[in-house]
């Protein structure tokens, strides 16, 4: 079945330090969302990505979509404490009509 | 507005016992998902309705959880038997549309002993 793997599993970094994560889908999506889950809280929506190749930003977030549509990312430039919490990737796939989530990375940032 | 509303917040009990999980969507959002997520399996989609109607309740472990929609601002998550093994939080979101982002309650933490 569909499978939708994030990695890392686990990132620490220093405070002002970039950080990414991948999210890599057995299947080609029709669209792909991204969500943030803070320590004790629940996940919250950050963005879609519907376009083959698309590439939106959110002041220091940095989304992109691969040309396949298979895999995605998210980069954050020079992290901050805030930045803290489990980033999931949500992928859609049209044949199966489900949203599958990622595995997460859970990343901790050093001050 | 009032974002998704999950009740209880906690929940202990003993196995055997029956639990109910109830969920309040946001006002005009068409799709109502339940999740369970624990470190082991991470976010588990259990089932989600379109309208009120079950669409797809693969995500559904087994017999023991039921899920209901009876209308459009109300949903419950029933697990009768509880076991310890199904000790997670279990989230309930909400869309305007299937396709469209979620929002997820506050989630409610079951502990079964």
């Amino acid at each position: 079945g569909q499978q939708v793997m994030q990695i890392p599993q686990y990132q620490h970094v220093q405070e002002g330090e970039d950080f990414t994560t991948y999210c890599n889908s057995s299947t080609t999506l029709s669209n792909i969302q991204w969500y943030k889950q803070r320590p004790g809280g629940h996940p919250v929506f950050l963005i879609q990505l519907v376009k083959s190749g698309e590439v939106k930003k959110q002041k220091r977030l940095t989304f992109q979509f691969g040309e396949a549509k298979k895999n995605s990312s998210l980069h954050i430039t020079a992290t901050q404490t805030t930045d803290v919490g489990t980033y999931f990737c949500a992928g859609f796939s049209s044949g199966t009509y489900k949203y599958i989530f990622g595995t997460g990375t859970r990343l901790k940032v050093l001050a | 507005d009032a974002g998704v509303i999950q009740s209880p917040r906690h929940e202990v009990t003993e196995m055997g016992q029956e639990v109910t999980l109830r969920c309040k969507p946001i006002s005009g959002h068409n799709s109502l998902f339940w999740y369970r997520q624990t470190m082991m399996r991470g976010l588990e989609l259990l089932i989600y309705f379109n309208n009120n109607v079950p669409i797809d309740d693969s995500g559904m472990p087994e017999d023991r959880f039921s899920a209901k929609m009876p209308n459009a601002s109300f949903s419950t998550l029933k697990i009768q038997p509880s076991e310890p093994r199904d000790s997670a939080v279990y989230f309930c979101a909400s869309s305007l549309r299937y396709v469209e982002p979620q929002h997820f309650g506050d989630g409610t933490r079951l502990s079964i002993l």
